[in-house]
Protein backbone atom coordinates (compact mmCIF):
# COMPACT_ATOMS: atom_id res chain seq x y z
CA UNK A 1 0.00 0.00 0.00
CA UNK A 2 0.93 3.88 -0.22
CA UNK A 3 3.00 5.42 2.20
CA UNK A 4 4.13 7.92 3.17
CA UNK A 5 6.80 8.74 5.97
CA UNK A 6 8.19 11.47 8.12
CA UNK A 7 11.10 10.73 10.34
CA UNK A 8 11.31 13.94 12.15
CA UNK A 9 8.21 14.37 14.64
CA UNK A 10 9.99 17.54 15.38
CA UNK A 11 12.66 20.07 14.02
CA UNK A 12 14.73 22.84 15.81
CA UNK A 13 16.17 25.80 13.77
CA UNK A 14 17.69 29.11 14.52
CA UNK A 15 15.70 32.24 12.36
CA UNK A 16 17.87 32.47 9.34
CA UNK A 17 19.25 28.56 8.87
CA UNK A 18 18.26 26.86 6.23
CA UNK A 19 16.09 24.10 6.85
CA UNK A 20 15.56 20.17 5.12
CA UNK A 21 12.81 18.26 6.26
CA UNK A 22 12.66 14.41 5.24
CA UNK A 23 9.69 12.36 3.61
CA UNK A 24 10.26 9.22 2.14
CA UNK A 25 7.24 7.33 0.11
CA UNK A 26 6.28 4.55 -0.92
CA UNK A 27 4.40 3.98 -4.06
CA UNK A 28 4.81 1.52 -7.19
CA UNK A 29 4.70 4.13 -10.09
CA UNK A 30 5.50 7.80 -10.10
CA UNK A 31 3.91 9.33 -7.10
CA UNK A 32 1.91 12.86 -7.23
CA UNK A 33 2.98 14.20 -3.96
CA UNK A 34 2.41 17.06 -2.14
CA UNK A 35 3.67 19.19 1.06
CA UNK A 36 1.17 20.78 2.83
CA UNK A 37 1.94 23.53 6.34
CA UNK A 38 -0.40 24.15 9.27
CA UNK A 39 -0.35 26.94 11.39
CA UNK A 40 -1.68 26.43 14.53
CA UNK A 41 -5.50 26.82 14.56
CA UNK A 42 -5.14 26.63 10.97
CA UNK A 43 -6.32 24.71 8.09
CA UNK A 44 -3.75 22.97 5.72
CA UNK A 45 -2.15 25.24 2.93
CA UNK A 46 -0.78 23.79 0.05
CA UNK A 47 3.26 24.60 -0.34
CA UNK A 48 3.98 22.53 -3.62
CA UNK A 49 3.50 19.41 -5.68
CA UNK A 50 5.08 17.25 -7.73
CA UNK A 51 3.81 15.24 -10.53
CA UNK A 52 6.17 14.57 -12.98
CA UNK A 53 9.36 16.66 -14.96
CA UNK A 54 11.68 18.43 -13.31
CA UNK A 55 12.39 17.16 -10.04
CA UNK A 56 12.84 20.57 -8.49
CA UNK A 57 9.74 21.99 -7.54
CA UNK A 58 9.56 25.61 -6.64
CA UNK A 59 6.18 26.18 -4.36
CA UNK A 60 4.75 29.77 -2.13
CA UNK A 61 6.90 30.90 0.68
CA UNK A 62 10.46 30.33 -0.58
CA UNK A 63 10.15 26.46 -0.26
CA UNK A 64 11.59 24.08 -2.76
CA UNK A 65 11.56 19.95 -2.61
CA UNK A 66 13.45 17.70 -4.23
CA UNK A 67 12.14 14.61 -5.68
CA UNK A 68 14.66 11.32 -6.13
CA UNK A 69 13.23 8.10 -7.09
CA UNK A 70 16.55 5.83 -6.72
CA UNK A 71 15.85 7.69 -2.38
CA UNK A 72 12.13 7.56 -2.80
CA UNK A 73 12.31 10.70 -1.45
CA UNK A 74 10.85 14.20 -1.83
CA UNK A 75 12.80 16.48 0.68
CA UNK A 76 11.29 19.67 1.46
CA UNK A 77 13.96 23.07 1.74
CA UNK A 78 14.46 26.60 2.77
CA UNK A 79 17.53 28.43 2.43
CA UNK A 80 16.50 31.07 4.86
CA UNK A 81 13.34 30.28 7.97
CA UNK A 82 11.54 32.96 9.30
CA UNK A 83 9.75 33.41 12.67
CA UNK A 84 6.93 32.76 11.05
CA UNK A 85 7.77 29.30 9.31
CA UNK A 86 6.98 27.83 12.79
CA UNK A 87 4.40 25.03 11.72
CA UNK A 88 2.94 21.94 11.39
CA UNK A 89 4.24 20.35 7.90
CA UNK A 90 2.82 17.05 6.45
CA UNK A 91 4.20 15.15 3.25
CA UNK A 92 1.25 13.60 1.34
CA UNK A 93 1.09 11.07 -1.58
CA UNK A 94 -2.55 10.32 -3.76
CA UNK A 95 -2.55 6.67 -3.84
CA UNK A 96 -4.40 4.20 -6.85
CA UNK A 97 -7.94 5.47 -5.49
CA UNK A 98 -7.11 8.99 -5.97
CA UNK A 99 -7.63 9.69 -2.30
CA UNK A 100 -3.91 11.71 -0.43
CA UNK A 101 -2.69 9.61 2.21
CA UNK A 102 -0.50 12.30 4.73
CA UNK A 103 2.48 11.44 6.52
CA UNK A 104 2.75 12.02 10.23
CA UNK A 105 3.75 15.58 9.99
CA UNK A 106 7.08 17.31 11.39
CA UNK A 107 6.49 20.13 13.72
CA UNK A 108 9.12 23.13 13.17
CA UNK A 109 10.27 25.08 16.01
CA UNK A 110 12.37 28.21 15.19
CA UNK A 111 15.27 29.62 17.85
CA UNK A 112 15.25 33.61 17.73
CA UNK B 1 -8.40 26.34 -7.33
CA UNK B 2 -11.86 25.72 -5.27
CA UNK B 3 -12.59 27.86 -2.34
CA UNK B 4 -14.26 25.91 0.75
CA UNK B 5 -16.06 27.70 3.02
CA UNK B 6 -17.02 24.85 6.21
CA UNK B 7 -19.21 25.30 9.14
CA UNK B 8 -18.66 25.62 12.32
CA UNK B 9 -15.42 26.79 12.76
CA UNK B 10 -15.46 25.36 16.30
CA UNK B 11 -17.88 23.83 18.56
CA UNK B 12 -17.99 22.08 22.38
CA UNK B 13 -20.71 19.58 22.56
CA UNK B 14 -22.34 17.62 25.25
CA UNK B 15 -21.81 13.71 24.95
CA UNK B 16 -24.41 11.52 23.31
CA UNK B 17 -25.20 14.43 21.13
CA UNK B 18 -25.03 14.88 17.62
CA UNK B 19 -23.18 17.80 15.68
CA UNK B 20 -23.62 18.50 11.74
CA UNK B 21 -20.73 19.75 10.06
CA UNK B 22 -20.79 21.73 6.56
CA UNK B 23 -19.04 21.83 3.46
CA UNK B 24 -19.51 24.27 0.75
CA UNK B 25 -17.40 24.41 -2.49
CA UNK B 26 -17.26 27.63 -4.67
CA UNK B 27 -17.59 25.51 -7.90
CA UNK B 28 -18.63 22.01 -8.99
CA UNK B 29 -16.52 19.16 -7.99
CA UNK B 30 -16.25 15.50 -8.57
CA UNK B 31 -14.26 14.49 -5.50
CA UNK B 32 -15.17 15.27 -2.02
CA UNK B 33 -13.37 13.81 1.09
CA UNK B 34 -13.76 13.97 4.66
CA UNK B 35 -10.51 14.06 7.49
CA UNK B 36 -9.99 13.56 11.09
CA UNK B 37 -7.43 15.06 12.76
CA UNK B 38 -7.12 13.87 16.43
CA UNK B 39 -4.84 16.38 19.14
CA UNK B 40 -1.28 16.20 18.20
CA UNK B 41 -1.71 13.68 15.27
CA UNK B 42 -2.05 13.67 11.17
CA UNK B 43 -4.89 13.19 8.60
CA UNK B 44 -6.76 10.39 8.42
CA UNK B 45 -9.40 9.58 5.73
CA UNK B 46 -12.84 8.67 7.30
CA UNK B 47 -14.55 8.23 4.04
CA UNK B 48 -15.27 9.99 0.39
CA UNK B 49 -18.56 11.65 0.24
CA UNK B 50 -20.50 10.51 -2.92
CA UNK B 51 -22.52 12.73 -5.06
CA UNK B 52 -26.13 10.91 -5.36
CA UNK B 53 -24.90 7.85 -3.73
CA UNK B 54 -23.73 6.28 0.00
CA UNK B 55 -20.31 7.28 1.19
CA UNK B 56 -16.84 5.40 0.80
CA UNK B 57 -16.14 4.77 4.44
CA UNK B 58 -12.27 3.66 5.28
CA UNK B 59 -11.59 0.75 7.68
CA UNK B 60 -12.48 2.28 11.09
CA UNK B 61 -15.06 4.41 10.31
CA UNK B 62 -18.62 3.06 9.92
CA UNK B 63 -21.92 5.50 8.35
CA UNK B 64 -23.91 5.14 11.66
CA UNK B 65 -20.99 6.91 13.74
CA UNK B 66 -20.26 8.85 10.56
CA UNK B 67 -23.35 9.53 8.65
CA UNK B 68 -22.25 11.68 5.40
CA UNK B 69 -24.73 13.54 2.84
CA UNK B 70 -23.89 14.84 -0.66
CA UNK B 71 -26.64 16.02 -2.52
CA UNK B 72 -25.05 17.61 -5.07
CA UNK B 73 -21.20 18.88 -6.83
CA UNK B 74 -21.14 21.37 -4.06
CA UNK B 75 -21.99 20.68 -0.71
CA UNK B 76 -21.54 17.92 1.62
CA UNK B 77 -22.33 17.64 5.97
CA UNK B 78 -20.64 15.15 7.85
CA UNK B 79 -22.68 14.38 11.27
CA UNK B 80 -20.47 13.03 14.06
CA UNK B 81 -23.07 10.87 16.09
CA UNK B 82 -23.71 9.89 19.45
CA UNK B 83 -20.26 11.80 20.45
CA UNK B 84 -18.27 11.40 22.85
CA UNK B 85 -14.80 13.01 24.30
CA UNK B 86 -13.27 10.42 21.90
CA UNK B 87 -14.18 12.38 19.21
CA UNK B 88 -12.62 15.51 20.14
CA UNK B 89 -11.11 16.44 17.06
CA UNK B 90 -10.53 18.71 13.96
CA UNK B 91 -12.72 17.49 11.10
CA UNK B 92 -11.93 18.51 7.39
CA UNK B 93 -13.74 18.47 4.70
CA UNK B 94 -11.30 18.17 1.08
CA UNK B 95 -11.51 18.32 -2.48
CA UNK B 96 -9.88 17.18 -5.42
CA UNK B 97 -9.56 18.66 -8.21
CA UNK B 98 -8.45 17.64 -12.01
CA UNK B 99 -7.00 18.83 -14.93
CA UNK B 100 -4.61 21.91 -14.88
CA UNK B 101 -5.48 22.51 -11.20
CA UNK B 102 -5.63 19.12 -10.26
CA UNK B 103 -4.70 18.90 -6.13
CA UNK B 104 -6.30 18.36 -3.12
CA UNK B 105 -7.69 22.13 -1.28
CA UNK B 106 -8.86 21.78 2.08
CA UNK B 107 -11.08 23.61 4.23
CA UNK B 108 -10.07 25.09 7.58
CA UNK B 109 -11.59 22.68 9.62
CA UNK B 110 -14.17 22.17 12.36
CA UNK B 111 -12.78 22.28 16.10
CA UNK B 112 -14.68 20.36 17.88
CA UNK B 113 -14.53 19.59 21.70
CA UNK B 114 -16.94 16.65 23.43
CA UNK B 115 -17.35 17.36 26.88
Amino acid sequence: AQSVTQPDIHITVSEGASLELRCNYSYGATPYLFWYVQSPGQGLQLLLKYFSGDTLVQGIKGFEAEFKRSQSSFNLRKPSVHWSDAAEYFCAVVNRDDKIIFGKGTRLHILP
Amino acid sequence: SAVISQKPSRDICQRGTSLTIQCQVDSQVTMMFWYRQQPGQSLTLIATANQGSEATYESGFVIDKFPISRPNLTFSTLTVSNMSPEDSSIYLCSVGLSGINYGYTFGSGTRLTVV
